[in-house]
């Protein structure tokens, strides 16, 4: 089974604080995601990544930025945490190319800025 | 841009009772469509996906879901609930290769009535 794993369930920081959402997925897949989750909104894709050193900004990605040193790991960062980015975080990964788009979801990071 | 829509925020149905949740998608070529389930406090697990062929797709869970392409629709439907299918059910959208991330709806929120 593909595992994805994200470092924390829950986090609280402080406004301006730096955050770093790390998120590890172990089936050797090209493509990862992240996505914040608000109610009523669903998903909004934040940044994504289809190879190492390689991003692309998603619909939100203000605010935000992201790091891809290795191919199983790719982190999101809020370089300065604002109270409007609390929200649950989820990362996720698939396989590149052909018929092969499916999605696999880690746990989520509930994050909330005091 | 593609987009989709769930039309229903919040679903009843009382357990043993059939189920459909509608979606409907926007989409300028052949999509990928997928529905989601997330259980409360969980990550999204992947219920089932039509790539092409069979409009009729089986999932996980006894769900089934049927591609009208007419209709635009992804409607997902379930003859007999259990109260362990309450949960959010969000469909999705993607394309060919999956690198550029899935659209998704805003979700709806099923509740089972003993």
């Amino acid at each position: 089974d593909v595992k994805v794993t994200q470092s924390s369930r829950y986090l609280v920081k402080r406004t301006g604080e730096k955050v770093f959402l790390e998120c590890v997925q172990d089936m050797d897949h090209e493509n990862m995601f992240w996505y914040r989750q608000d109610p009523g909104l669903g998903l909004r894709l934040i940044y994504f990544s289809y190879d190492v050193k390689m991003k692309e900004k998603g619909d939100i990605p203000e605010g935000y930025s992201v790091s891809r040193e290795k191919k199983e790991r790719f982190s999101l960062i809020l370089e300065s945490a604002s109270t409007n980015q609390t929200s649950m975080y989820l990362c996720a990964s698939s396989l590149a190319g052909g018929a092969t788009g499916t999605q696999y979801f880690g746990p989520g990071t509930r994050l909330t800025v005091l | 841009a593609q987009s989709v829509t769930q039309p229903d925020i919040h679903i009843t149905v009382s357990e043993g009772a059939s189920l459909e949740l509608r979606c409907n998608y926007s989409y300028g070529a052949t999509p990928y469509l997928f529905w989601y389930v997330q259980s409360p406090g969980q990550g999204l697990q992947l219920l089932l996906k039509y790539f092409s062929g069979d409009t009729l797709v089986q999932g996980i869970k006894g769900f089934e879901a049927e591609f009208k392409r007419s209709q635009s629709s992804f409607n997902l439907r379930k003859p007999s609930v259990h109260w362990s299918d309450a949960a959010e059910y969000f469909c999705a959208v993607g394309e060919i290769g999956g690198a550029d991330g899935l659209t998704f709806g805003k979700g709806t929120h099923l509740i089972i009535q003993p």
